[in-house]
């Protein structure tokens, strides 16, 4: 069964950066597009950027460009996201997930095992 | 990018009533349509794919239906443990899109 475990909250000031650990367990790690999203208080789901750890090179949505970074490490089979320049409007829970078809994406699938969650504040 | 709207934003219903839950594509994404389920303090749960297909392991009272611009989430009879939030998600086009969800109630 494969399982995704994302670090802890955090709590971080505005114009700091903040990095989120996604580790998977279970199934082929590297063939599957690992997906970061959040939701805001009272918002939807919005996708931020991901990384199919096979090709290495991550994509991410025009909004996030220039602010996330996505890694991967396959030592330990985790994808790391880091944003930076943080504002008080990137409050939000943080989810990695894996995308259901191997070998494309990420950010074209949907969306079949999701982390816990992170919740990020920042906050002066 | 695509915008999905889902309607209502709340639906408040009793156990063992039937929930009809809609969500409209700003433009055509013919099939590439999931549907999900995400109760408090868990993870969200896939329940459809590609408009119709229920994933492994969801009950036979979720189904979904619609193509092109209009789609719909139909529970037909509802359990106390289907009372949650209901996000779709297209995959058309990239990135994937989410709307904003349907908070589905216990009245």
């Amino acid at each position: 069964q494969v399982q995704l475990v994302q670090s802890g909250a955090e709590v971080k000031k505005p114009g700091s950066s903040v990095k989120v650990s996604c580790q998977a367990s279970g199934g082929i790690f590297s063939n599957y597009a690992i997906s970061w999203l959040r939701q805001a208080p009272g918002q939807g789901l919005e996708w931020m950027g991901g990384i199919v750890p096979l090709f290495s090179s991550p994509n991410y949505a025009q909004k996030f460009e220039g602010r996330v970074s996505i890694t991967k490490d396959d030592s330990t089979g985790t994808v790391h996201m880091e944003l930076s320049n943080l504002r008080s409007d990137d409050t939000a829970v943080y989810f990695c997930a894996r995308e259901s078809i191997a070998l494309t994406g990420p950010g074209a699938n949907y969306l079949d095992y999701w982390g816990q969650g992170t919740l990020v504040t920042v906050s002066s | 990018e695509i915008v999905l709207t889902q309607s209502p934003a709340t639906l408040s219903l009793s156990p063992g009533e039937r929930a009809t839950l809609s969500c409209r594509a700003s433009e055509s994404v013919n099939r590439y349509l999931a549907w999900y389920q995400h109760k408090p303090g868990q993870t969200p749960r896939l329940l459809i794919s590609d408009a119709s297909y229920r994933a492994t392991g969801i009950p036979d009272r979720f189904s979904g239906s619609g193509s092109g611009t209009d789609f719909t989430l139909t529970i037909s009879s509802l359990e106390p443990e289907d009372f949650a939030v209901y996000y779709c998600q297209q995959r058309r086009s990239w990135p994937i899109t989410f709307g904003q969800g349907t908070r589905l109630e216990i009245k």
